[in-house]
């Protein structure tokens, strides 16, 4: 079964320091990756995805994620927190040939000025 | 502009009663799929459909149905038999039911029971 784990259901950063947001996953072939983002009462926005390309990814808004089969991780990054970073962030696998995502249970970012 | 809209954004329910959720997609996508949120618990599916007339069963489909008789439209019905409804509920769309195509998601209906 697939399942993505999200380390740490609260995340707090100073505004300008570097943002780390992890997520591993259990698959036995390498699936499909997804990060989102979700606004408060809002839908989930997309940032990025890995589809067995380049490792490292790159996303909207400064955010990038490398894949590393080696951890089964695909950890989320931003070298420097804005305000506007504050949000949900949701850690989502496809295994190849599924029909649907499989979530994380996600994590809260919260940025101090 | 292209994109999903989920009615009523709020919508309180008397426990017993059923209520249907809308949900319309102007992207021309063939799989629709509906997911709940629950505070701590991410997302979990409901159903799916890759296709007009067909759809799936998700990991929490006990309680609800659904129909997929047009291509843009996918309601959900929360019928009385479904234990604890009280949740956010998320609409999402993918050019194709596989890995690759990241679901594109509406702006979510809150339905609270009374």
């Amino acid at each position: 079964a697939q399942s993505v784990t999200q380390l740490g259901s609260h995340v707090s950063v100073s505004e300008g320091a570097l943002v780390l947001l992890r997520c591993n996953y259990s698959s036995s072939v390498p699936p499909y990756l997804f990060w989102y983002v979700q606004y408060p009462n809002q839908g989930l926005q997309l940032l990025l995805k890995y589809t067995s390309a380049a490792t490292l990814v790159k996303g909207i808004n400064g955010f990038e994620a490398e894949f590393k089969k080696s951890e089964t991780s695909f950890h989320l990054t931003k070298p420097s927190a804005h305000m506007s970073d504050a949000a949900e962030y949701f850690c989502a696998v496809s295994p190849p040939g599924a029909n649907n995502l499989f979530f994380g249970t996600g994590t809260r970012l919260t940025v101090i000025p | 502009d292209g994109g999903i809209t989920q009615s009523p954004k709020y919508l309180f329910r008397k426990e017993g009663q059923n209520v249907t959720l809308s949900c319309e997609q102007n992207l021309n996508h063939d799989a629709m799929y509906w997911y709940r949120q629950d505070p701590g618990q991410g997302l979990r599916l409901i159903y799916y459909s890759q296709i007009v007339n067909d759809f799936q069963k998700g990991d929490i489909a006990e309680g609800y149905s659904v129909s997929r008789e047009k291509k843009e439209s996918f309601p959900l019905t929360v019928t009385s038999a479904q234990k604890n409804p009280t949740a956010f509920y998320l609409c999402a769309s993918s050019v194709q039911g596989t890995g690759t195509a990241s679901p594109f998601f509406g702006p979510g209906t809150r339905l609270t029971v009374l």
